[in-house]
């Protein structure tokens, strides 16, 4: 079953503009990542953060975690063409390691 | 270091057939994932293991599908028979541990016709 659902589905921008995207969860994590999807290729990560963490900074990637609202948001900062792909946010649960998958925000940067 | 190596790449069978696929996770990742993704969906976790030992397997449909992982290193799933909707993208991924992100290999494409 998915976790995690992101918003919005699908995102359209002009290069250079910023892109935000969101994910809500249901129940507790230990962990939440975003992972990175081109067309037709396997998933790349791109960050973690853990549930004691509220904000984390990578490159020109922005999360943030609000475990009271169960809900994390990504920022890609300065977009270029390259960053047109799939998004995933995926959450891990206390106990064991695997994560579960949200259904993606698809984002196309328009050069 | 070498990333997470999956074979094949493309699979096309016709339904109530056989297919495996392999996946060779990153040396000394302890944990491997198989993970099934459906064209517009998120990838869906079938199979976990730690080690050699299955670890969570509650969403792999086990009348059809099996997989194993052999001396701990690689892995194989098998579907038999197919059906139409097993029609998917299945991705290997594999972890050093709880605090590390998945490193995914490229997937194999199957197409059941």
């Amino acid at each position: 079953s998915q976790q995690g659902e992101e918003d919005p589905q699908a995102l359209s921008i002009q290069e250079g503009e910023n892109a935000t995207m969101n994910c809500s969860y249901k129940t507790s994590i230990n962990n939440l990542q975003w992972y990175r999807q081109n067309s037709g290729r396997g998933l790349v990560h791109l960050i973690l953060i853990r549930s004691n963490e509220r904000e984390k900074h990578s490159g020109r990637l922005r999360v943030t975690l609000d475990t009271s609202k169960k809900s994390s948001s990504l920022l890609i900062t300065a977009s270029r063409a390259a960053d047109t792909a799939s998004y995933f946010c995926a959450t891990a649960n206390f106990g064991n390691e695997k994560l579960t998958f949200g259904t993606g925000t698809r984002l196309t940067i328009i050069p | 270091e070498a990333g997470v190596a999956q074979s094949p790449r493309y699979k096309i069978i016709e339904k109530r057939q056989s297919v495996a696929f392999w996946c060779n996770p990153i040396s000394g990742h302890a944990t491997l994932y198989w993970y099934q993704q459906i064209l517009g969906q998120g990838p869906k976790l079938l199979i976990q293991f730690q080690n050699n030992g299955v670890v969570d397997d509650s969403q792999l449909p086990k009348d059809r599908f099996s997989a194993e992982r052999l001396k701990g290193v690689d892995s194989t799933l098998k579907i038999q028979p197919a059906k139409l909707e097993d029609s998917a993208v299945y991705l290997c991924a594999s972890s050093p541990g709880v605090y590390y992100g998945y490193t995914f290999g490229s997937g194999t494409r199957l197409t059941v016709v």
